[in-house]
């Protein structure tokens, strides 16, 4: 079974800190993803890896970074934390984008960030 | 710009009857559609896909239909159960989108004892 793990289930920080989300997947999948869910939003996309030390822009990466030092490891930075980043955060994971049936996603449990 | 789209925020079911989860797409280079399955504090899993060389495909009691002319697709849950009951994505992707999928914004199931 493909495994996602989120470093915390919730979260809550204060306004102008940096905060980091970790996400280790034990699949060797080569693409990691990260996508906040609001209500009424669905699952929209933030950032996204297709290997290690590379990075692409979601649909709203304003606010946000990410790092991937390691293949199994994907990790949100929040810069400067503000209100309207309270979310759910999840992770994801796929194996290849070569092959359609491949881009099959897994979740992590997500972890629920407040912002204060 | 909204491509993937689910119209319905909620639907409620009585148990044992037939649920019928509807979902849109504009973007015609789609051609892989995902259904995926959420309940509260957890992340989504995945249910069931369909590839655009189908129209329909099954997994027990669940059923996925495309409509590529219509640029519709639809998850038939058969009978329904109340450990149904969660908020569904649909999800779309093509050989275009370099892996990414492109999410609706959720169903939410409710069906009934």
């Amino acid at each position: 079974d493909v495994k996602v793990t989120q470093s915390s289930r919730y979260l809550v920080k204060r306004t102008g800190e940096k905060v980091f989300l970790e996400c280790v997947q034990d699949m060797d999948h080569e693409n990691m993803f990260w996508y906040r869910q609001d209500p009424g939003l669905g699952l929209r996309l933030i950032y996204f890896s297709y290997d290690v030390k590379m990075k692409e822009k979601g649909d709203i990466p304003e606010g946000y970074s990410v790092s991937r030092e390691k293949k199994e490891r994907f990790s949100l930075i929040l810069e400067s934390a503000s209100t309207n980043q309270t979310s759910m955060y999840l992770c994801a994971s796929s194996f290849s984008r070569e092959v359609l049936a491949k881009n099959i996603q897994y979740f992590g449990a997500g972890t629920r960030l407040s912002v204060l | 710009d909204q491509q993937v789209k689910q119209n319905s925020p909620s639907l409620s079911v009585q148990e044992g009857r037939i649920s019928i989860l509807n979902c849109d797409y504009t973007n015609s280079m789609f051609d892989y559609f995902l259904w995926y399955k959420k309940y509260p504090a957890e992340g989504p899993t995945f249910l069931i896909s369909i590839s655009s060389i189908k129209d329909k495909n099954e997994d027990g009691r669940f059923t996925v239909f495309l409509n590529k002319s219509a640029k519709h697709l639809s998850l038939h849950i058969v009978p329904s159960q109340p450990g149904d009951s969660a908020v569904y994505f649909c999800a779309a992707s093509g050989h275009n989108q370099g892996g990414k999928l492109i999410f609706g914004q959720g169903t939410e199931l409710s069906v009934k004892p």
